[in-house]
């Protein structure tokens, strides 16, 4: 039972243009989201993060949504850079004592040159 | 400085043997947790950890045991190996106050 879901497993993207991930969730409970980063053979690096208070956050080219009716949020890269290939992967947890992230499958993000 | 390591990277065993992996984080935090990604690809929550409290995943079977020496360190044992086990483990950590996880580079562990 997936409760965090990135249906994308792939998105190629013009370099100087927009990317936007999009990410799914089913458990209302979940109250904080984050945005991870993987490249190949390191650890996933975090990138960005939401809180279900808020609707928007931004950090430089990267921006992430939330739509708490719809259970969804979004990252937008821009402009994407060859440097932002990479899995991307969208995580939730419920604030409290366990803090357990619960991740998506992650999305690979080419941009081309 | 690595914030989060974990040794080894790779663990090529034979099945039915216990193994170990090692974490340590030099961040200060106070919570530190195990994922296992599988070969799908899906990182899966194992354990949390603080001085105060084991959160243990249901569906993790009880020949995987976190023990914890000190704060900064969470190492995973592992018994009977079986072959569904090969997959990547990543260690992490994160303060107390703090919902952000800095995770380790991952062991990648092959059970033959």
């Amino acid at each position: 039972d997936q409760q965090v879901k990135q249906n994308s497993p792939s998105l190629s993207v013009q370099e100087g243009r927009i990317s936007i991930l999009n990410c799914d969730y089913t458990n209302s409970m979940f109250d904080y989201f984050l945005w991870y980063k993987k490249y190949p053979a390191e650890g996933p690096t975090f990138l960005i993060s939401i809180s279900s208070i808020k609707d928007k956050n931004e950090d430089g080219r990267f921006t992430v949504f939330l739509n708490k009716s719809a259970k969804h949020l979004s990252l937008h890269i821009v402009p994407s850079q060859p440097g932002d290939s990479a899995v991307y992967f969208c995580a939730a947890l419920i604030s409290g004592s366990a803090r357990q992230l619960t991740f998506g499958s992650g999305t690979q993000l080419t941009v081309l040159p | 400085d690595t914030a989060v390591s974990q040794t080894p990277k790779y663990l090529v065993t034979q099945m039915g043997n216990d193994k170990s992996i090692k974490c340590e984080q030099n961040l200060g935090h106070d919570t530190m947790y195990w994922y296992k990604q599988d070969s799908k690809k899906f990182l899966k929550i194992m354990f949390s950890y603080n001085n105060k409290e084991l959160i243990i995943n249901e569906t993790v079977p009880n020949r995987f045991s976190p023990k914890s020496p000190d704060k900064a360190h969470l190492n995973l044992h592992i018994n009977s190996l079986e072959l569904g086990d090969s997959a990547v483990y990543f260690c992490a950590s994160s303060p107390l106050v703090d919902n952000e996880q800095f995770f380790g580079p991952g062991t990648r562990l092959t059970v033959l």
